[in-house]
């Protein structure tokens, strides 16, 4: 079974500045995904960012970025220049990569960050 | 396409009480999802499908649960008889099968009070 940990329940930050938000995440398997899902208050889940683990090089999507680091099972999410529309609660999630399990995801606990003017 | 559709947004129901909770998932996706999210457990896997058949129940948490597909387009999820302890945000999510290349895609969920 895989686990998901993100040990940070809340992270502040101002406008324009950046935050890191971790996750940890616990598998026997070679090949899987990972996700940032960000929750605003009007409660939808949005795909922020996803990354191949079988691909080295660390995904980005505008002010968004990933250091995904395999062998440390590590999967941290860095967001620059934060607006106030940014504030969410972030979820990691994992994906096996197999037939059976297209779209299952196993979510982290995740991170309420709130961005200040 | 409009998204994962799921209704009612909001559910207010007695202990005791049946309640069906419903999706429409986006048109061509192969994968229903359903997930539960509270406070105490975050967000678990439920129960999902697979072109209309249920794969993986195990996240079901009881008998008094329950999940039909009975075609593409639609799902529903019954809680019977409701227990305070069901209250919870209830998501549904589907999902296309292209290649590898893959996410879910979430509806804007149905907030269940059970009182």
């Amino acid at each position: 079974a895989q686990t998901v940990t993100q040990s940070q329940p809340e992270m502040s930050v101002q406008e324009a500045e950046t935050v890191t938000l971790s996750c940890t995440y616990d598998t026997s398997e070679n090949n899987y995904y990972l996700f940032w899902y960000k929750q605003p208050p009007s409660r939808q889940m949005i795909l922020v960012i996803r990354q191949e683990a079988y691909k080295q090089q660390n995904a980005t999507e505008n002010r968004f970025s990933v250091n995904f680091q395999k062998a440390a099972k590590s999967f941290s999410l860095k967001i620059s220049d934060s607006q106030l529309g940014d504030t969410a609660m972030y979820f990691c999630a994992f994906m096996k990569m197999e037939t059976d399990s297209w779209g299952k995801l196993q979510f982290g606990a995740g991170t309420q960050v709130v961005v200040t003017p | 396409d409009a998204g994962v559709i799921q209704s009612p947004r909001h559910e207010v129901t007695e202990m005791g009480q049946e309640v069906t909770l419903r999706c429409k998932p986006i048109s061509g996706h192969d994968y229903l999802f359903w997930y539960r999210q509270t406070m105490m457990r975050g967000l678990e896997l439920l129960i999902y499908f697979n072109n209309n058949v249920p794969i993986d129940d195990s996240g079901m948490p009881e008998d008094r649960f329950s999940a039909k597909m009975p075609n593409a387009s639609f799902s529903t999820l019954k809680i019977q008889p409701s227990e305070p302890r069901d209250s919870a945000v209830y998501f549904c999510a589907s999902s296309p099968r292209t290649g590898w290349d893959t996410e879910a895609f979430f509806g804007q969920g149905t907030r269940l009070t059970v009182v």
